[in-house]
């Protein structure tokens, strides 16, 4: 079975700063993992994937995460947050093959002027 | 021009009562979703259909039921709506089922309020 973890359901950072949100998986499969950001009123876009090869992934607006398998990690990490980033994350996995996913319960990120 | 357009946005309604939300893509994708969103912001599958063909049917009472006219639209329809029901609903699609590429699409969301 497989299921996500999102510690943290609200993290706040001042702009400039750095931006951690953390996910953990569970999977008896090699995984995929997402990203997703969710603005206010609207659906949920992909900010980045890991699928195979290389463990760092880069994605849209500065946004990177890092598949950790020994740590069944995959944190999304940006260098400087910016204003326009307050919205909802939701880490998410799936199985190879299967467009079943599964998404952790969201971190609501909050940037302070 | 909305890749997946889902109607109405909102919807508000009395318990007992019948409602049907509809998803229409114009990505031509092959898969389509049905995602609930909770209040706790959990978003949970219920529904799945490849080319009109039901593949994902999550644990969820029988009172909802999808239908694929073609592949591009898949509509839910609510029998005798619970406090329960109350929530977000999500429309989404992919590419094909093969989990080739990845990424879900989404809809901006149906809200149902059930009084």
């Amino acid at each position: 079975a497989q299921s996500v973890t999102q510690l943290g359901s609200h993290v706040s950072v001042s702009e400039g700063a750095l931006v951690l949100l953390r996910c953990n998986y569970s999977s008896s499969v090699p995984p995929y993992l997402f990203w997703y950001v969710q603005y206010p009123n609207q659906g949920l876009q992909l900010l980045l994937k890991y699928t195979t090869g290389a463990t760092l992934v880069k994605g849209i607006n500065g946004f990177e995460a890092e598949f950790k398998k020994s740590e069944t990690s995959f944190h999304l990490t940006k260098p400087s947050a910016h204003m326009s980033d307050a919205a909802e994350y939701f880490c998410a996995v799936s199985e190879n093959n299967f467009n079943k996913f599964y998404f952790g319960s969201g971190t609501k990120l909050n940037v302070k002027p | 021009d909305t890749a997946v357009s889902q109607t109405p946005k909102y919807l508000v309604t009395q318990m007992g009562n019948d409602k049907s939300i509809k998803c229409e893509q114009n990505l031509g994708h092959d898969t389509m979703y049905w995602y609930k969103q909770d209040s706790k912001k959990f978003l949970k599958i219920m529904f799945s259909y490849n080319n009109k063909e039901l593949i994902i049917n999550e644990t969820v009472p029988n009172r909802f039921s999808p239908k694929s006219p073609d592949k591009a639209h898949l509509n839910l329809h609510i029998n005798s709506l619970e406090l329960g029901d109350s929530a977000v609903y999500f429309c989404a699609s992919s590419q094909d089922w093969t989990g080739n590429t990845g990424e879900l699409f989404f809809g901006e969301g149906s809200r149902l309020t059930v009084l």
